[in-house]
């Protein structure tokens, strides 16, 4: 499977400020998708980040809070703007490959204060 | 849109006893099943996956699973723990479309 890593795997941010997300494979991969976990919850699928095209984004989740850019085959960012206290969640990168499996990164824990 | 239930929220077991922790998803088409693991720590980790044939899956760590299509359940079994297998433990589908549906998780604490 790829090895996915993440920056910054946890950060501190104020209200109102924007933090950029970082994801990087050690190979090439079609698919690549953004999830959220909020504290003592599930994992929740944000967007599919589409290499070349806008980012595909899941119902409740918008492009003017969480952009998304994919430049290449082995990168993306998640940037997650105007941050509120209820942003505060652990951000996870994957990938898919092979028939319909997913493998994730180590994420990035996040706190809003 | 697919939706996946978890029964257990938290299951406390001593080393040896048996595991089952079940697992109920709600779409009426073909679905792809999968069971994820998150040990303390670590990033989350693919343990077994069904697409087609057997129901019976094996995965890593000595853990199966067998999908049910008339009750629409995906359990997930250990015949004995290990302390080493506390953790948080994920059940999952997708609809041969990569995007995957979770369930809320089951924490497994076991205890040596």
């Amino acid at each position: 499977s790829a090895v996915i890593s993440q920056k910054p795997s946890r950060d501190i941010c104020q209200r109102g400020t924007s933090l950029t997300i970082q994801c990087q494979v050690d190979s090439q991969v079609t698919m690549m998708f953004w999830y959220r976990q909020q504290p003592g919850q599930s994992l929740t699928l944000i967007a599919t980040a589409n290499q070349g095209s806008e980012a595909t984004y899941e119902s409740g989740f918008v492009i003017d809070k969480f952009p998304i850019s994919r430049p290449n085959l082995t990168f993306s960012t998640l940037t997650v703007s105007n941050m509120s206290p209820e942003d505060s969640s652990i951000y996870l990168c994957s990938v898919g490959q092979g028939f319909n499996e997913q493998y994730f990164g180590p994420g990035t824990r996040l706190t809003v204060t | 849109a697919q939706s996946v239930s978890q029964h257990n929220h938290h299951v406390i077991l001593s080393e040896a006893a048996s595991l089952e922790l079940g697992c109920n998803y709600s779409y009426g088409g073909t679905v792809n099943l999968f069971w994820y693991v998150q040990y303390p720590g670590q990033h989350l980790q693919l343990l077994l996956k069904y697409f087609s044939g057997d129901p019976l899956v094996k995965g890593i760590k000595g853990f199966e699973a067998e999908f049910i299509k008339s009750k629409f359940s995906f359990n997930l079994r250990k015949p004995s723990v290990q302390w080493s297998d506390t953790a948080e433990y994920f059940c999952a589908v997708n609809a041969n479309d990569y995007k995957l549906s979770f369930g809320a998780g089951t924490t497994v604490t076991v205890r040596a």
